[in-house]
């Protein structure tokens, strides 16, 4: 158990809704990662978000958007959901930005 | 452009025997390099990392070693083992690439008994 909590861990939705995923990092740490697995390729960086801030942006679409809140948990929403939004997201946290990465289970989005 | 690749999709090994794991960056930026393993549905775990300033760390089972000039890093496992079998993941950070971490797209190894 890594510490990182995602939610939901499954989640089946048409084409053109919205969902939003949730992430609470591990306890005390202020940075959180988002990225996109896409069928068996590598992990996309999405966003990176620090005490609050966005820190980094990757390649994350205009539809999507994520913030971190007060209490350090962060949401990722994604709009206008289309085929190949289809993927596994995961979320990750360290305590200052560097060193390693804590990823959660990840939350596996079906979009039909 | 893919920064950092893992050329190799899928590797077999039998049990018992060394895994080696490669993987190429191109950003000379990068200055600490980690490994992740991933089983199927579950998140990447961390296995090992290091710093530019070193050229091998080793943890156990696991041996990371990097060649600065190639650009090059390879990830050791002996003795392989059946629960070794995942999809192994390279990453690589910077300072000046804004605390971020790029991944490569995997290597998948299969340890076979």
């Amino acid at each position: 158990d890594s510490g990182v909590t995602q939610t939901p861990k499954h989640l089946i939705t048409a084409t053109g809704q919205r969902v939003t995923l949730r992430c609470s990092p591990r306890s005390g740490d202020l940075s959180v990662y988002w990225y996109q697995q896409s069928l068996d390729q590598g992990l996309q960086f999405l966003i990176q978000y620090y005490n609050g801030e966005e820190r980094a942006k990757g390649n994350i679409l205009e539809r999507f958007s994520a913030q971190q809140f007060p209490d350090l948990h962060s949401e990722l929403n994604l709009s206008s959901l289309e085929l190949g939004d289809s993927a596994l997201y995961f979320c990750a946290s360290t305590p200052n930005g560097r060193g390693e990465l804590f990823f959660g289970e990840g939350s596996r989005l079906t979009v039909l | 452009d893919q920064q950092v690749k893992q050329n190799s999709p899928s590797l077999s090994v039998q049990e018992g025997r060394i895994s080696i794991l490669n993987c190429d960056y191109t950003n000379s930026m990068f200055d600490y390099f980690l490994w992740y393993k991933k089983y199927p549905a579950e998140g990447p775990t961390f296995l090992i990392s290091i710093s530019s300033i070193k050229d091998k760390n080793e943890d156990g089972r696991f041996t990371v070693f990097l060649n600065k000039s190639a650009k090059h890093l390879s990830l050791h496992i002996v003795p392989s083992q059946p629960g070794d079998s995942a999809v192994y993941f390279c990453a690589a950070s910077g300072d000046n690439y804004g605390q971020n971490f790029v991944f490569g797209p995997g290597t998948r190894l299969s340890v076979l008994p």
